[in-house]
C-alpha cells in the first residue's frame, strides 16, 4: 500500500521567510505525488504534482516541491512567505487500481506572522 | 464551468436520521470519489467510482452508500446518521489517469447531535 507522512501539524514562519513543508511517501511503485492547499472554509486545490523524470516540479504562487528517491521524500518550498499562503498544506499519493484514488497525509497548518 | 458542486454546504442531522449529500461535476469525468475530513486525519476516501453504473469502497465506507447512474452525478447516502460521521465531506471528480488533478467541491460540514 501507498502511503504519505507529513512531519509537523503546525508550521509557523515569519513574513518573506522560506517556508518548508516536508513529506515523506512511500510506495513499492514510482509514485504519483501531489501537494494540494486547503485555504479556510474551501475545498482543496492543486499547488504541484510530481512528473516522472523530474525532480523538481514548480507549481502555482511560487512554491516548487523537490523529488528525492534517495530519500523517498517530496517536499514542499517557498523562497519567501506572504500572509496570504495561510493555510493548509495535504500532501498526497495516487494508488494504483484504478480510479485516481488519493491517499492523503495528515495535513500542515501553516501560519504566516507579520 | 462551475466545477464540482456540492449541496448543501452545512446539515444538522439528528442520531439515526438518513440524508443524501449531493455531488455534481460538468466536467464530463470518468471518475468520481467521496472523502470525508477529520481534525489530524486528513482526507480519508469513502467510496469512489469509475464510471456510470460503477462504484466502489473506499478506506472508510461503513456507514455510507453510493450510487453512480449519470456520469454527472455522484450522490453519497447516509443510511443511519452516527455521531461520529460528523465531519466535512468532499467530492471530487478526475480524469482517467492516476497523474491527473482532482477537482474538489467546497465540502458540506456535517454535524450529527
Amino acid at each position: 500500500a501507498q502511503s504519505v507522512t507529513q512531519l509537523g501539524s503546525h508550521v509557523s514562519v515569519s513574513e518573506g521567510a522560506l517556508v518548508l513543508l516536508r513529506c515523506n511517501y512511500s510506495s513499492s511503485v514510482p509514485p504519483y505525488l501531489f501537494w494540494y492547499v486547503q485555504y479556510p472554509n474551501q475545498g482543496l486545490q492543486l499547488l504541484l504534482k510530481y512528473t516522472t523524470g523530474a525532480t523538481l516540479v514548480k507549481g502555482i504562487n511560487g512554491f516548487e516541491a523537490e523529488f528525492k528517491k534517495s530519500e523517498t521524500s517530496f517536499h514542499l518550498t517557498k523562497p519567501s512567505a506572504h500572509m496570504s499562503d495561510a493555510a493548509e498544506y495535504f500532501c498526497a499519493v495516487s494508488s494504483t487500481g484504478g480510479g485516481n484514488k488519493l491517499t492523503f497525509g495528515t495535513g500542515t497548518q501553516l501560519k504566516v506572522e507579520l | 464551468n462551475a466545477g464540482v458542486t456540492q449541496t448543501p454546504k452545512f446539515q444538522v442531522l439528528k442520531t439515526g436520521q438518513s440524508m443524501t449529500l449531493q455531488c455534481a461535476q460538468d466536467m464530463n469525468h470518468e471518475y468520481m470519489s467521496w472523502y470525508r475530513q477529520d481534525p489530524g486525519m486528513g482526507l480519508r476516501l469513502i467510496h469512489y467510482s469509475v464510471g456510470a453504473g460503477i462504484t466502489d469502497q473506499g478506506e472508510v465506507p461503513n456507514g455510507y452508500n453510493v450510487s453512480r447512474s449519470t456520469t454527472e452525478d455522484f450522490p453519497l447516502r447516509l443510511l443511519s446518521a452516527a455521531p461520529s460521521q460528523t465531519s466535512v465531506y468532499f467530492c471530487a471528480s478526475t480524469q482517467r489517469g492516476r497523474n491527473t488533478e482532482a477537482f474538489f467541491g467546497q465540502g458540506t460540514r456535517l454535524t450529527v447531535v
